[in-house]
C-alpha cells in the first residue's frame, strides 16, 4: 500500500532529551513536510524539504533539527531546547512543492513529557 | 488576527442533515483550497481540492469558493455518523506553505 507511516505512534520525552520522529513515504513525492498540531489551533509548519539534502525552516523551527538524506525518509528531531514539545506531529508530502500539489499526511505521533 | 478564521464548533446535526463548514481568510494571495477531514487520533484526510473561484462537487460533499468575500465553504449532503470529525480548511498562494483553519468539530447524531 502507498502511503505515509510515521513511527512510533506515541513518544515519551524526558527532561533534556532529544527525541527522533520518523517519518517514511512510498509515493516517491519529492517534497516532504513537519507539522504541529496543538488542541484548538490549525497545523503549524516547522520544517519542509523540496528534495533530497535540501530542507527549509518553517514558522516554528526552533528547538527542532530535520534532515533529508534519501528520498523516502525526513526523520523530526525534538530538541532539549524545545520546552514546549507536547503536541501531535504530522508528517506530510506532495508531489512538488508548488502551489498546485495537494499535501498527504501520515497518522502522527503524540509526543508528551515524562 | 489569523489568516485563515475558522468557527471551532462543536457542531451537532442528526443524521441526514445537510452540514455546512465555513472559512473565512484575508491573504487576497491564496488561489488554492483544501478541505481536509481528521479523524480522532489520525493524520487529516484531503476531501476536496479546489483552484480559484467556483463549485465542485464529488459525491455527498461540494466545496464552494468565493474569492470576492475570501469566503471557502464545505457542504456534506445527507450527512451520517460516519462523517463525525474534525474539518480543517487549508489555502496557499505561490508560496509553498498550507496555511490551516483551527478546525471545525463536527457530531452526527443517529
Amino acid at each position: 500500500d502507498g502511503g505515509i507511516t510515521q513511527s512510533p505512534k506515541y513518544l515519551f520525552r524526558k527532561e533534556g532529551q532529544n527525541v527522533t520522529l520518523s517519518c517514511e513515504q512510498n509515493l516517491n513525492h519529492d517534497a516532504m513536510y513537519w507539522y504541529r498540531q496543538d488542541p484548538g489551533q490549525g497545523l503549524r509548519l516547522i520544517y519542509y524539504s523540496q528534495i533530497v539534502n535540501d530542507f527549509q525552516k518553517g514558522d516554528i523551527a526552533e528547538g527542532y533539527s530535520v534532515s533529508r538524506e534519501k528520498k523516502e525518509s525526513f526523520p523530526l528531531t525534538v530538541t532539549s531546547a524545545q520546552k514546549n514539545p507536547t503536541a501531535f506531529y504530522l508528517c506530510a508530502s506532495s508531489i512538488m512543492a508548488s502551489g498546485n500539489q495537494p499535501q498527504h499526511f501520515g497518522d502522527g505521533t503524540r509526543l508528551s513529557i515524562l | 488576527q489569523k489568516e485563515v478564521e475558522q468557527d471551532p464548533g462543536p457542531l451537532s446535526v442528526p443524521e441526514g442533515a445537510i452540514v455546512s463548514l465555513n472559512c473565512t481568510y484575508s491573504n487576497s494571495a491564496f488561489q488554492y483550497f483544501m478541505w481536509y477531514r481528521q479523524y480522532s487520533r489520525k493524520g487529516p484526510e484531503l476531501l476536496m481540492y479546489t483552484y480559484s473561484s467556483g463549485n465542485k462537487e464529488d459525491g455527498r460533499f461540494t466545496a464552494q469558493v468565493d474569492k470576492s468575500s475570501k469566503y471557502i465553504s464545505l457542504f456534506i449532503r445527507d450527512s451520517q455518523p460516519s462523517d463525525s470529525a474534525t474539518y480543517l480548511c487549508a489555502m496557499r498562494g505561490s508560496a509553498r506553505q498550507l496555511t490551516f483553519g483551527s478546525g471545525t468539530q463536527l457530531t452526527v447524531l443517529p
